[in-house]
C-alpha cells in the first residue's frame, strides 16, 4: 500500500518549457487535489477533482491545466513554465471533499525550479 | 476569507517538556480541522483530524482540541522527543478549498 505517489520527484525547467507531473493514489478515494507550497506563504490549493470526472480551480489556478485520467490518477500540466512556478507541488487524496469531511492524506511531492 | 495563524512560528525546547502548539482561525463556520507534521524535505503526515463536532481528539502522545465558537485549535504534545522536532501545520476546512496555517517550526534537543 503505497498511498499518494508522484513522480518526479526533482525537475529543472527552462521558461517557457512544459512538464506534466503526476500523481497516483492507491487508497481507493474519491477527492484528489494539487497544493503548491512556498516560503511564507503556506500551502495553496491550485486545482482539486470531487470525484471521478470533474476538476474544479482553487484559489491559483493560474498557469496550470489538470486531467483526471481515471480514480487513481490525478495530473498537473505546466503549459509554458515561469519563474513565478518555481514551487514545492504536492499531491493529496481524500475519501472525499468539501470542508475536510475526511483526512487528507498526501504525498511526497515534486520540487520544480524554472530558471 | 479564512485566514489562519499558528503561533509561535518557532519552539525549541529541551526533551521532556509538554508543548502546547496553537492555531487560530477568522471564520467558526468550518467542518474540521486536521493538524499535520512536515519533515524536512517531505510531504505532509496527518496527525488528527477533529470533527467539528468534536472538540477533542487523541492519539498517542497528542491531543488536539478544538473551540470554535472562539476560533482555536491547540496541539499537545506531551513528554517531547527529538523525534518529534519538524514543522507541524493546521488545516481549516470549510469550503472546498481548505486553508492552511505557515506552521510551527519545533525543536526539541537532547
Amino acid at each position: 500500500n503505497a498511498g499518494v505517489t508522484q513522480t518526479p520527484k526533482f525537475q529543472v525547467l527552462k521558461t517557457g518549457q512544459s512538464m506534466t507531473l503526476q500523481c497516483a493514489q492507491d487508497m481507493n478515494h474519491n477527492s484528489m487535489y494539487w497544493y503548491r507550497q512556498d516560503p511564507g506563504m503556506g500551502l495553496r490549493l491550485i486545482y482539486y477533482s470531487a470525484s471521478e470526472g470533474t476538476t474544479d480551480k482553487g484559489e491559483v489556478p493560474n498557469g496550470y491545466n489538470v486531467s483526471r485520467l481515471n480514480k487513481r490518477e490525478f495530473s498537473l500540466r505546466l503549459e509554458s513554465a515561469a519563474p513565478s512556478q518555481t514551487s514545492v507541488y504536492f499531491c493529496a487524496s481524500s475519501l472525499t471533499s468539501g470542508g475536510l469531511k475526511n483526512e487528507q492524506f498526501f504525498g511526497p511531492g515534486t520540487r520544480l525550479t524554472v530558471l | 476569507k479564512q485566514e489562519v495563524t499558528q503561533i509561535p512560528a518557532a519552539l525549541s525546547v529541551p526533551e521532556g517538556e509538554n508543548l502546547v502548539l496553537n492555531c487560530s482561525f477568522t471564520d467558526s463556520a468550518i467542518y474540521n480541522l486536521q493538524w499535520f507534521r512536515q519533515d524536512p524535505g517531505k510531504g505532509l503526515t496527518s496527525l488528527l483530524l477533529i470533527q467539528s463536532s468534536q472538540r477533542e481528539q487523541t492519539s498517542g502522545r497528542l491531543n488536539a482540541s478544538l473551540d470554535k465558537s472562539s476560533g482555536r485549535s491547540t496541539l499537545y504534545i506531551a513528554a517531547s522527543q527529538p523525534g518529534d522536532s519538524a514543522t507541524y501545520l493546521c488545516a481549516v476546512g470549510g469550503s472546498y478549498i481548505p486553508t492552511f496555517g505557515r506552521g510551527t517550526s519545533l525543536i526539541v534537543h537532547p
